[in-house]
């Protein structure tokens, strides 16, 4: 079946503007994670969506950074007035209920994003 | 801070040849270890996950060994191939929740013909 899919694959912003990025986890998946890649670093957690329990916003770095996920499916993550610093490679993940919050991920192909 | 800390940093090896992969952690407690195989321009894939009570752990040419008393992984590859050219990510998971995960920063391997 389909995997995770994300989009865009790529986008270029000027400082200061807003950008969206999308996720589209395996369906039937309720586990659902952002991450940001920035070079040379590890994986930094962003978010996580379980079902319809509240998310752990724990890892989003300011309140420039907010995410939804509409109907336990599809979520998009919002960056507002863009910095430099945001530049980066942000994968989205899902799991299934069956792995458990300790079960296998499966990691979209990211979008790269720069921040000019 | 928690920490995982993968060494080399890069590595580079012949077709055909072994090579194995280091990871340590500081994280505490802990919940469960795993590798994941990143192809460059890809997202992370999974190649093995083990949790403390686990010692070794094979996915084909792939083996994942753990001690939990010193805190040391290692990811074994076996008769290269020229498609194990990625990077290799050791993630170690907080223990308190276990979808919290700890990435290192991975080795890139190039394997050479």
């Amino acid at each position: 079946g389909a995997g995770v899919s994300q989009s865009p694959s790529n986008k270029v912003t000027e400082k200061g503007k807003d950008v969206e990025l999308r996720c589209d986890p395996i369906s039937g998946h309720t586990a659902l994670y952002w991450y940001r890649q920035s070079l040379g670093q590890g994986l930094e957690f962003l978010i996580y969506f379980q079902g319809n329990s509240a998310p752990d916003k724990s890892g989003l770095p300011s309140d420039r950074f907010s995410a939804e996920r509409t109907g336990g499916s599809v979520s998009t993550l919002t960056i507002q007035r863009t910095q430099q610093e945001d530049s980066a490679v942000y994968l989205c993940a899902s799991s299934s209920i069956a792995g458990g919050p300790g079960g296998t991920q499966y990691f979209g192909p990211g979008t790269r994003l720069l921040v000019l | 801070k928690n920490q995982v800390e993968q060494s080399p940093q890069s590595l580079i090896i012949l077709e055909g040849k072994n090579c194995t992969l280091q990871c340590n952690y500081t994280v505490s407690p802990f919940s469960n270890l795993r590798w994941y195989k990143q192809d460059t321009g890809r997202g992370p894939v999974s190649l093995t996950i083990m949790t403390f009570s686990e010692n070794t752990k094979s996915n084909g040419r792939y083996t994942a060994t753990l001690d939990a008393d010193t805190k040391q992984s290692s990811l074994h590859i076996t008769a290269s191939q020229l498609s194990d050219s990625a990077s290799y990510i050791c993630v170690v998971s907080e223990g308190s929740g276990t979808y919290k995960y700890i990435f290192g920063t991975g080795t890139r391997l190039k394997v050479l013909a």
